[in-house]
């Protein structure tokens, strides 16, 4: 089955404690990128990537890094997280980078305390 | 940030009624347009593309695109209960960029 897997659903942390978001899919798509998503603001892109190696920052992308070793997996790393980034995260992926059928994970919903 | 503007706020209409959900953007360039529905507690999905003016149909889902005026909008017929959900207008503006509506909700009355 097509999927794009991010892990934790849910994670509760504290201010400052490095933590990584995991995300893979299993179609061969050469574009992901993440995203947060808060209410009132919609969807906002953080990072993308438009392949191995190749990452670019998108709108809100202070506070967050990424990588791109394997076409596969794109984990999000906050290195310091903060309360602002309490927020509902979803990873996605695509054939044809934003032009196309953009596929999303089940998202991961971030509380930092 | 590219504007991408839902304006409306809840659209509640009765079993079997049209919804009808505007967009209006403000990039001249983009070129392709989707509507995502996104359940609540769920990931969006994609629901209609569209990429020249007009309209296009997709069962019970029609989206209409008009370039000049810079809109794209998305009528839901014969609406059910579970077309209930957050409809987001997205656009793609090159350099492999999305550009999200902040969505409007609809909720269908049985």
């Amino acid at each position: 089955e097509a999927q794009v897997t991010q892990n934790p659903r849910y994670l509760i942390t504290v201010t400052g404690k490095k933590l990584t978001v995991t995300c893979s899919q299993n179609m061969n798509h050469e574009y992901m990128s993440w995203y947060r998503q808060d209410p009132g603001l919609g969807l906002r892109q953080i990072y993308y990537s438009m392949n191995v190696e190749v990452t670019d920052k998108g709108d809100v992308p202070e506070g967050y890094k990424v990588s791109r070793k394997e076409k596969r997996n794109f984990p999000l790393i906050l290195e310091s997280p903060s309360p602002n980034q309490t927020s509902l995260y979803f990873c996605a992926s695509s054939l044809r980078g934003g032009q196309g059928k953009a596929f999303f994970g089940q998202g991961t919903r971030l509380t930092v305390v | 940030q590219k504007e991408v503007e839902q304006n409306s706020g809840p659209l509640s209409v009765p079993e079997g009624a049209i919804a009808s959900l505007n967009c209006t953007y403000s990039d001249r360039v983009s070129q392709s347009f989707f509507w995502y529905r996104q359940y609540s507690g769920k990931s969006p999905e994609l629901i209609m593309s569209i990429y020249s003016n007009g309209d296009k149909e997709d069962g019970r889902f029609t989206a209409q695109l008009n370039k000049a005026s810079q809109y794209v909008s998305l009528l839901i017929r014969d609406s059910q209960p579970s077309d209930s959900a957050t409809y987001l207008c997205a656009l793609y503006y090159g350099n492999n960029r999305l550009a999200f509506g902040k969505g409007n909700q609809v909720v269908v009355i049985p």
